[in-house]
């Protein structure tokens, strides 16, 4: 069972445009959102995150939305740049102390990226 | 400040010979995890340890897999024998103590198994 969907594999944008990114979980128990970037032959980057008692959280170009209702987020980057394209992990995790779960990430399967000069 | 470090880089072997990789995390993390991506299964989660003491295993896939970190600075996931399902992108990550505390990444042990 896919706990963290990202349900598109690839985008294309713009430079200079918006770039949207999606991301649905199905874990009520989630309650703590990442977003990671990873170029090729490299780790994933941590990029931005969330908890859930924020609906927004903005640094420079990126901004995560999330939408606890619907049991969503998004990532936004504004303007969107050649050196953006990459794949862009969405990760969720619980804070809740004790147990097995606290501190683990559960990711989604990614989407490429691709910002066009 | 050093990143997680993670080797070799690239392994290549042969079926049934014993894979082992290995990690240092960042100074003053208390967290380790070990991960594996497959273009089938994208990234997941194997082992991974607080304290230097493993708190779930549940995502090794079998008991060729075995992990252990011996001291705050090293950790090493072991495969033996290996099989050609094995291979895969093995990837380090660590993180301090605390709640919202994000992983930080090593840049992974690509693994080839012939």
């Amino acid at each position: 069972d896919q706990q963290v969907k990202q349900n598109s594999p690839s985008l294309s944008v713009q430079e200079g445009r918006i770039s949207i990114l999606n991301c649905d979980y199905t874990n009520s128990m989630f309650d703590y959102f990442l977003w990671y970037k990873k170029y090729p032959a490299e780790g994933p980057t941590f990029l931005i995150s969330i908890s859930s008692i924020k609906d927004k959280n903005e640094d420079g170009r990126f901004t995560v939305f999330l939408n606890k209702s619907a049991k969503h987020l998004s990532l936004h980057i504004v303007p969107s740049q050649p050196g953006d394209s990459a794949v862009y992990f969405c990760a969720a995790s619980t804070t809740n102390a004790g147990g097995t779960s606290y501190g683990k990430l559960t990711f989604g399967q990614g989407t490429i990226l691709t910002v066009h000069p | 400040d050093a990143g997680v470090i993670q080797s070799p880089r690239h392994e290549v072997t042969e079926m049934g010979q014993e894979v082992t990789l290995r990690c240092k995390p960042i100074s003053g993390h208390d967290y380790l995890f070990w991960y594996r991506q497959t273009m089938m299964r994208g990234l997941e989660l194997l082992i991974y340890f607080n304290n230097n003491v493993p708190i779930d295993d549940s995502g090794m896939p079998e008991d060729r897999f075995s992990a252990k970190m011996p001291n705050a600075s090293f950790s090493t996931l072991k495969i033996q024998p290996s099989e050609p399902r094995d291979s895969a992108v093995y990837f380090c990550a660590s993180r301090k103590v605390g709640s919202n505390q994000p992983q930080h990444f090593g840049d992974g042990t690509r693994l080839s198994i012939l």
